[in-house]
């Protein structure tokens, strides 16, 4: 989606080799996510990011970390690849309130980055 | 925390049927309530979404989504489909925001629409 992207697109690494994702965004929203997608589980929510370096952990967050050091940009990291981390990976970025009568409020989703670890 | 059920897995439907996918929810705050699509090989596109105001949404591709908090649900409907309706559906819920993770986007498991001719 226009003014979030995500990168690489797609990735095969190695069991026990590090990897970063990169989310980008151009919108200047404070919030950003991660999110990984397996069939039979939806998505769900890794790390969030509600401020350049104030993070927190989601529903899965073992064996990931992730950094937000530049409004922009928010870095999801696997310290050491296991199989059971291939996924698909999307970053998300919303607005923080809605007030009726201003700007829209909701979610913004990247194109998603596929990740197999072998 | 919020929580979100779709109660099927899997829905068939013939083209031109009348379909609803349901949605449940649970959150101890008020909730905004979104539907997205995931057509295959592809990312999540928006259908429709409630902040407030009328309880019946409407969306893009002529489905619509009716809020009831009594019942805690959000059910998806459209009167009529189309093959090209065959998607991966996702119900997803957020606590109005008042900081912290209650305002994080939480996903249901999704349901996978297949229209038959």
């Amino acid at each position: 989606d226009a003014g979030i992207t995500q990168s690489p697109r797609h990735k095969v690494t190695e069991t026990g080799t590090p990897v970063t994702l990169r989310c980008h965004q151009t919108e200047n929203h404070r919030y950003m996510y991660w999110y990984r997608q397996d069939p039979g589980h939806g998505l769900r929510l890794i790390h969030y990011s509600y401020g350049v370096k104030d993070t927190d952990k989601g529903e899965v967050s073992d064996g990931y970390s992730v950094s937000r050091s530049k409004t922009e940009d928010f870095l999801l990291t696997l310290e050491s690849a296991t199989s059971s981390q291939t996924s698909v990976y999307f970053c998300a970025i919303s607005d923080p309130i809605y007030k009726p009568g201003q700007r829209d409020y909701g979610y913004t989703f990247g194109s998603g980055t596929r990740l197999t670890v072998v | 925390a919020q929580s979100v059920t779709q109660l099927d897995s899997q829905v068939p439907v013939f083209e031109e049927a009348p379909v609803e996918l349901r949605c449940n929810y649970s959150s101890s705050v008020s909730v905004y309530l979104f539907w997205y699509v995931q057509y295959p090989n592809q990312g999540l596109q928006l259908l429709l979404k409630y902040l407030s105001g009328s309880t019946l949404v409407k969306g893009i591709n002529g489905f619509e989504a009716e809020f009831n908090k009594s019942q805690t649900s959000f059910h998806l409907r459209k009167p009529s489909v189309h093959i090209s309706d065959t998607a991966e559906y996702f119900c997803a819920v957020s606590g109005r925001n008042y900081g912290g993770s209650q305002g994080n986007l939480i996903f249901g498991k999704g349901t996978k629409l297949s229209v038959k001719p």
